[in-house]
Formats: C-alpha cells, sequence, structure tokens
C-alpha cells in the first residue's frame, strides 16, 4: 500500500528561526495536505494544495506540492511559541481516504 | 458554524465489553471518514462513508470493528469484545467536494482506552 515517509521527526527550534518539513510518497497522490494536531485535539486543516506544482501561502506558512505529486514541503516562517505541536502531511486520491505520515514534533524555545 | 462533534471525548472500559463512538459530521457534507490513532503514531484510515453506504471499509482491522450511517448524517462506529490493543484515539472527519478538490475537516476525537 501506500507509504508516506515525513522528514524530520522531530525539530528544536529558537524562536523566529524559520522550519522547513517534507514528505514523500512511493506513489502518486492528487491533493496534499497538512494538518496541526494539538495534544487533546484532532488535527486542524492548515494548507490543502490539489495541482502538481502549486505553492500556496497561509500566513506565515507556505506549503508546496511537487511537480512529481509524489512529495510535499511545509515551511513555517519567524516561528512563535504556538507553532508547537505535532505537525502532519497527508496525501489523497480523490474521493478516497487520507494517507497519512507519521507526523513531525515541532518545539520553539522562546 | 459548528464544526464536526465527536461524543464521548473519553471512552474507559472493560475488555469484553461492547462500545459505541459517535460522530456528528459538518452539516451538508456527504462524505465521512474514521480513523484510528494510536500513541504518538500517524491517523489509519479505518472505513469511508459516501451518504449511508460505505464504498471502503477496508481499514477495519477485524470484524469486530462496524459502522454505519443513518440519515446521511450521523455515524457510529461499534467495537464489540474490546481488547487493549484497541485502545487509541478514534478521529471522524467530513468533508465537502469543491471545483478545487476535497478537504476533510476533523472532530476532537474519542479517546478510548480498554483495561
Amino acid at each position: 500500500g501506500q507509504q508516506l515517509n515525513q522528514s524530520p521527526q522531530s525539530m528544536f527550534i529558537q524562536e523566529g528561526e524559520d522550519v522547513s518539513m517534507n514528505c514523500t510518497s512511493s506513489s502518486i497522490f492528487n491533493t496534499w495536505l497538512w494538518y496541526k494536531q494539538d495534544p487533546g485535539e484532532g488535527p486542524v486543516l492548515l494548507i490543502a494544495l490539489y495541482k502538481a506544482g502549486e505553492l500556496t501561502s497561509n500566513g506565515r506558512l507556505t506549503a508546496q506540492f511537487g511537480i512529481t505529486r509524489k512529495d510535499s514541503f511545509l515551511n513555517i516562517s519567524a516561528s512563535i511559541p504556538s507553532d508547537v505541536g505535532i505537525y502532519f502531511c497527508a496525501g489523497q486520491l480523490s474521493g478516497s481516504r487520507l494517507t497519512f505520515g507519521e507526523g513531525t514534533q515541532l518545539t520553539v524555545n522562546p | 458554524g459548528a464544526g464536526v462533534s465527536q461524543s464521548p471525548s473519553n471512552k474507559v472500559t472493560e475488555k469484553g465489553k461492547d462500545v459505541e463512538l459517535r460522530c456528528d459530521p459538518i452539516s451538508g457534507h456527504t462524505a465521512l471518514y474514521w480513523y484510528r490513532q494510536s500513541l504518538g503514531q500517524g491517523l489509519e484510515f479505518l472505513i469511508y462513508f459516501q451518504g449511508n453506504s460505505a464504498p471502503d471499509k477496508s481499514g477495519l482491522p477485524s470484524d469486530r470493528f462496524s459502522a454505519e450511517r443513518t440519515g446521511g448524517s450521523v455515524s457510529t462506529l461499534t467495537i464489540q469484545r474490546t481488547q487493549q490493543e484497541d485502545s487509541a484515539v478514534y478521529l471522524c472527519a467530513s468533508s465537502f467536494r469543491t471545483s478545487g478538490g476535497e478537504t476533510q475537516y476533523f472532530g476532537p476525537g474519542t479517546r478510548l482506552l480498554v483495561l
């Protein structure tokens, strides 16, 4: 079955630094999504990408849908303490289940 | 507007008992998904509903797991004869389709602990 490799597993950064994380897949997806999950909560959608090559920003977040449709990255600029949490990538074929990466645990030191 | 809601938020049960988990999707969302998240892990797909039918139930781990959806809205996930390995967070998501694509929105989850 499809598998997503998400890296890094964890990151420890200083407030104000930029962050980059990525996901690669063994097969193609039609949609890439990035979610953030806080402790005790469900994942919250950050950015959705629907076209290969698409680059989308949401405030300090920027994500890209790889041209091969097998990868995506998420950048966070000028990190702040509330960016702490677990970030998940997810790939989807049309109208189907999401396949999730294993998450990147982000810690921001003030 | 209201998001996806799930109940109960927490459930502790004894091994061998049956449990029912409920999901109320966002109004108007036709698709509904159940996922399971074990401690420190990513989300694992269980079952997908389009309306009241389940075109993909391939993620259900055993025949002790079943789910139904009525009226194209509320869904219940039932786990019979619970085992300790069923302990996890069970997450529900609903989605709608736009011209750009489909986006799934998640509920807060039900934390199940089987003793």
